[in-house]
């Protein structure tokens, strides 16, 4: 399997609502990412997680909560989230967590819609 | 500050046409560069990095340093090439960090 999976493909929630995202690697990669990637813009990088440890926040708020429970999965709890969070979630991995030739595996992403 | 610049956000060309997306760069250091491409309704996928200073479907880009380039060519474009393409840098801090333009869309007209 040389693919990144993501479930679900689209999600809609309320601002109340608990909701997860998840993503999933078969490749034995040792680094996961999670991307914001809004309507016509580019990627931002959110989290990395690094041999299932989170190495890198990118000052994301706390409603969005990123969980790595083995070196497949990486989950993306949400909670209390606001209509401006609408946007494609985008998880990627590459073999490690640093050095050159580290290309970034990328999913399909899930897009989501807080209403 | 590490920042990627992409001025184009759509270029428009005719099948058989040279191509020519810009992309220039902001980094202290040596930077490491990347281009990545996103046909409709598939997902991100790297076509190229400077580092290996190969050609793929065509395509080519050269780091330029004295003028914090790094252009995306290809001499004929296809139809099969209309796509987004993003340029991209990997950050410092010890991290593959990537840190996107803001993307060109290339429509090949037949």
């Amino acid at each position: 399997d040389t693919e990144v999976t993501q479930t679900p493909k689209h999600l809609v929630m309320g601002m109340t609502n608990k909701k997860s995202l998840k993503c999933e690697q078969h490749m034995g990669h040792r680094a996961m990412y999670w991307y914001k990637q809004k309507a016509k813009k580019p990627p931002e990088l959110m989290f990395v997680y690094s041999y299932e440890k989170l190495s890198i926040n990118e000052s994301v708020p706390s409603r969005f909560s990123p969980e790595c429970p083995n070196s497949s999965l990486l989950n993306l709890h949400l909670h209390a989230l606001q209509p401006e969070d609408s946007a494609l979630y985008l998880c990627a991995s590459s073999q490690e967590p640093s050095g050159s030739y580290n290309e970034q595996f990328f999913g399909p992403g899930t897009r989501l819609t807080v209403l | 500050a590490q920042r990627v610049t992409q001025p184009e956000k759509l270029l428009s060309v005719f099948k058989g046409a040279p191509v020519e997306l810009k992309c220039n760069y902001s980094y202290s250091g040596s930077p490491e560069l990347f281009w990545y491409v996103q046909y409709s309704r598939q997902r991100l996928q790297l076509l190229l990095r400077h580092i290996s200073r190969e050609s793929i479907k065509g395509f080519t880009a050269d780091l330029n340093k004295g003028e914090t380039s790094f252009h995306l060519k290809k001499p004929f474009a296809q139809e099969e090439d209309s796509a987004m393409y993003y340029c991209a840098l990997r950050g410092s801090g010890g991290y593959n960090k990537l840190i996107f333009g803001a993307g060109t869309r290339l429509a090949v007209h037949p």
